[in-house]
């Protein structure tokens, strides 16, 4: 069966620093891979996605994730996070028929 | 463009009254879905619709809950009749049947007390 496990339920940074968000997905065929993003009080913005091709996806706002298929992960990156994005992050696996299943998602909270 | 469009986007209501929550999709989508998001369980999937025809609604919790799509360009959620822990955020998404991204509405935030 198919699922997407976000091990952290909460990430603190400093503005500034680096940022990693964990995502590991169980799905046997291959997978169609997304990263959204949810702001306070707003919907569901997607950040990028993995169809195929280059495993190293770039996306809006800086963030990039890059899909590793030996480890089942699409861990999501930024080099320098900013005070705007803390919010709440979530990963996604397609699994037949556009069916989104997401994580449990991710807050992150940015500290000057 | 114009994107997913909800409404309302806020409401709150007594137990017992029924809601109705409306979902325009993009134009030209022709997959629809509704999701209820909560703190005690995430984002669950409750309906999703091809071409106006509902295909899963495996996930609606129970009877009270019912969606229609009388046509492409509109969809509702209704709850009848409501009670304290359908509160949450319904959110509607649309893609086309062959595309694999998603596009999500802002919400509907509900309360009901």
């Amino acid at each position: 069966a198919q699922s997407v496990t976000q091990p952290d339920i909460h990430i603190t940074v400093s503005e500034g620093a680096s940022l990693e968000l964990r995502c590991n997905y169980s799905y046997g065929a291959t997978p169609y891979l997304f990263w959204y993003v949810q702001s306070p009080g707003q919907g569901l913005q997607l950040l990028l996605k993995y169809f195929s091709g280059d495993t190293l996806v770039q996306g809006i706002k800086g963030f990039e994730a890059e899909f590793k298929r030996s480890q089942s992960s699409f861990n999501l990156r930024k080099p320098s996070v900013h005070w705007s994005d803390a919010a709440e992050y979530f990963c996604a696996v397609v699994a037949g028929a556009n069916n989104l299943f997401f994580g449990t998602g991710t807050r992150l909270t940015v500290i000057p | 463009d114009a994107g997913v469009i909800q409404s309302p986007r806020h409401e709150v209501t007594e137990m017992g009254q029924e809601v109705t929550l409306r979902c325009k999709p993009i134009s030209g989508h022709n997959s629809l879905f509704w999701y209820r998001q909560t703190m005690m369980r995430g984002l669950e999937l409750l309906i999703y619709f091809n071409n106006n025809v509902p295909i899963d609604d495996s996930g609606m919790p129970e009877d009270r809950f019912s969606a229609k799509m009388p046509n492409a360009s509109f969809s509702t959620l209704k709850i009848q009749p409501s009670e304290p822990r359908d509160s949450a955020v319904y959110f509607c998404a649309s893609t086309t049947i062959s595309g694999n991204t998603i596009y999500f509405g802002e919400g509907s935030w509900l309360t009901v007390v």
